[in-house]
């Protein structure tokens, strides 16, 4: 059964860069089949996709996000990771990585997802 | 950006009954569309993909439709575990985009 589990630090001071992993088990991310993504949700609020990506490198971000955002791969470790610049307020929210397959893009296993709260 | 809308946004209904949450695209989104259930604490749980493709697991009382770029989540008989928040998203085109989501609770 493939599991996905986010981790990193909860507390990030307002214009640093926040940076999570995401390590896979149970399944390699060496498939140029899925893409490795994250979402975030903001307390209370609804779901954002960040960006995706795959083993062969291509990436997809949200336009939105699209300057301050970078993810990267570790086939070698089997982890993903997401680093967020220059961070406010706007982005304290639970952030969850994702796994989708490369023809359908929808979101079929998930982490358990981290708060990231950005204060100073 | 592709837009997502849901509605209701809420509702309150029993066990047993037959509820149906709808999501609208503001852009033709073909079968682009998949359904998740979200309980409090937890992540998203895909239920349904491809607009009516049910996810290994998932109980066939949920089912899903399309009518031109509306979609509709049925849950045919609800069950005390599917209290939670329903959330649709289109995988059409980037950004992927998901409905504000849907509150089911308990009447």
């Amino acid at each position: 059964q493939l599991q996905l589990q986010e981790s990193g630090p909860g507390l990030v001071k307002p214009s640093e860069t926040l940076s999570l992993t995401c390590t896979v088990s149970g399944g390699s991310i060496g498939s140029s089949y899925y893409y490795w993504g994250w979402i975030r949700q903001p307390p209370g609020k609804g779901l954002e996709w960040i960006g995706s990506m795959s083993y062969s490198g291509s990436t997809y971000y949200n336009p939105s996000l699209k300057s301050r955002v970078a993810i990267s791969l570790d086939a070698s470790k089997n982890q993903f990771s997401l680093k967020v610049r220059s961070v406010t307020a706007a982005d304290t929210a639970v952030y969850y990585c994702a796994r989708t397959s490369a023809d359908s893009y929808y979101f079929d296993y998930w982490g358990q997802g981290t708060l990231v709260t950005v204060s100073s | 950006d592709i837009q997502m809308t849901q509605s209701p946004s809420s509702l309150s209904a029993s066990v047993g009954d037959r509820v149906t949450i709808t999501c609208r695209a503001s852009q033709s989104i073909t079968n682009s569309l998949s359904w998740y259930q979200q309980k409090p604490g937890k992540a998203p749980n895909l239920l349904i993909y491809a607009t009516s493709s049910l996810q290994g697991g998932v109980p066939s009382r949920f089912s899903g439709s399309r009518s031109g770029t509306d979609f509709t989540l049925t849950i045919s008989s609800l069950q005390p575990e599917d209290f939670a928040t329903y959330y649709c998203q289109q995988s059409y085109s980037i950004p992927f985009t998901f409905g504000p989501g849907t509150k089911v609770d308990i009447k």
